[in-house]
């Protein structure tokens, strides 16, 4: 069974810092990893996708992918009450099919 | 980003009637959708994947024959929950490969609004 770890959280951080979101996976040949926020009640929407091991940046939000050690993370930085929601992460499987995390909640306190 | 529209967004019904949820690609044609289920404070399960022209592909324990899907267009799929119950109420949402960035398709997924089903 392959899988996705995340730490449920709540997460909480003060506006302005950096928060950060780690995820695991368990499949080693996985090449596509996604992060996507959700709000209470709506559905997922993409922040970022990553397939090379390293960082990839846009605007405020960092992705940090390390294949070796099977972990990818966002950075928020500056981080704002909006972005207060829960934060998927997900892997791209054999079939094109993405296989999700339980998500970890965020709370920015302003 | 690619935008996806699914219709209705909240439905509630009584138990043993049926609900179809549409899933459309407003901007770009979709050959596959996917099909997904989440409960309250649960990540999203995979339910089936909706092939144009073909039949879908259901995942492990969903029933196909209680879930049907139909993806008779590039741009419309359809998920019908039959002889719905109360268990089956929970947040439906389809999602789509996006076209990508200058024909390569970089695997991302845009999501539905998402249908919330209550089964009474």
């Amino acid at each position: 069974q392959k899988e996705v770890e995340q730490n449920s959280g709540p997460l909480s951080v003060p506006e302005g810092a950096i928060a950060s979101l780690n995820c695991t996976y368990s499949d080693r040949g996985s090449q596509s990893f996604f992060w996507y926020r959700q709000y209470s009640g709506k559905s997922p929407e993409l922040i970022m996708f990553i397939y090379s091991n390293g960082d990839k940046e846009d605007g405020r939000f960092t992705a940090q992918l390390n294949k070796a050690s099977q972990y990818v993370s966002l950075l928020i930085r500056d981080s704002q009450p909006s972005d207060s929601a829960t934060y998927l992460c997900a892997f791209m499987e054999y079939g094109n099919k993405l296989v999700f995390g339980a998500g970890t909640i965020l709370r920015v306190k302003s | 980003g690619a935008v996806v529209s699914q219709h209705p967004s909240w439905v509630i019904c009584k138990s043993g009637t049926s609900v179809k949820i549409e899933c459309r690609s407003l901007d770009f044609q979709a050959t596959t959708m996917f099909w997904y289920r989440q409960f309250p404070k649960q990540s999203l399960m995979l339910m089936a994947t909706s092939n144009e022209g073909s039949k879908a592909t259901y995942e492990q324990g969903v029933e196909k024959d209680k879930f049907l899907i139909n993806h008779a267009s590039l741009t419309l799929s359809t998920l019908t929950v039959t002889s719905a119950h109360p268990e089956d109420s929970s947040f439906y949402i389809c999602s789509a490969r996006g076209p990508g960035l200058a024909g390569v398709n970089t695997g991302e997924l845009f999501f539905g609004e998402g249908s919330r089903l209550t089964v009474l």
